[in-house]
């Protein structure tokens, strides 16, 4: 079974542009989550689909981030524009259910960097 | 505000020595408790988890750890150390909110 796939792997950019973050969930899982962890810090949620729609975006940041989820397969999440404070490690997860946290598969993150 | 707490940003212990990485929370309610495991270019990888029952939990590559409610930790423990269990390790709650609340992680080390 293929895993949770994000890409890219890394990206740097200058203040001010715009990045897309992809994520690819594991077949069949309907819910995805998006989290990041900025530097140091504990790993903070961002948001959640159940297919193509958001379930629970109360994590994300502010309108600079956008997030979606067309057709309820791959998601992308994209900052625009993009502040220093932005920088992190930016992980996708994906599940079949919800509500124990148990059976969710992480992908490897997309490493930020805005300079 | 519920969070989890790793005190330790690293963790240093010698193969073969047992290892211990500390973990409390403050979260309301019952959560379901979690352990995670990066390596290097790699995903958060599941360790073990505690919903209920025995306070001992067991989990992969010979990892345990012990649920204590009083005290609200999770501490993850291993009897003997490998070099291979060099990694970012993060402890989280997993609450009625549908979300992880994850520590800050604690780096381990184990020398040769």
């Amino acid at each position: 079974e293929a895993g949770v796939t994000q890409f890219p792997s890394h990206s740097v950019i200058e203040k001010g542009q715009t990045v897309t973050l992809r994520c690819d969930p594991i077949s069949g899982h309907d819910n995805l989550y998006w989290y990041r962890r900025v530097m140091g810090k504990e790993i903070k949620f961002l948001l959640h689909f159940v297919k193509e729609s958001k379930q629970d975006e109360s994590g994300m940041p502010n309108n600079r981030f956008l997030a979606e989820r067309t057709g309820g397969t791959y998601s992308t999440l994209k900052v625009q524009p993009a502040e220093l404070e932005d920088s992190g490690v930016y992980f996708c997860a994906s599940s079949q259910t919800t509500g124990t946290g148990y059976g969710y598969t992480f992908g490897s993150g997309t490493r930020l960097t805005v300079v | 505000a519920q969070s989890v707490a790793q005190p330790e940003d690293q963790v240093n212990v010698a193969e073969g020595n047992p290892l211990t990485v500390k973990c409390t929370y403050s979260v309301s309610g019952n959560p379901y408790l979690f352990w995670y495991v990066q390596y290097p270019n790699r995903g958060l990888q599941f360790l073990l988890k505690y919903i209920t029952g025995d306070n001992l939990v067991k989990g992969s590559y010979g990892f345990e750890a012990e649920f204590n409610k009083s005290q609200t930790s999770f501490h993850l423990k291993k009897p003997s150390a490998l070099v291979s269990d060099s990694a970012l390790y993060f402890c989280a709650a997993f609450s009625g909110t549908y979300k992880y609340i994850f520590g800050t992680g604690t780096r381990l080390k184990v020398l040769a």
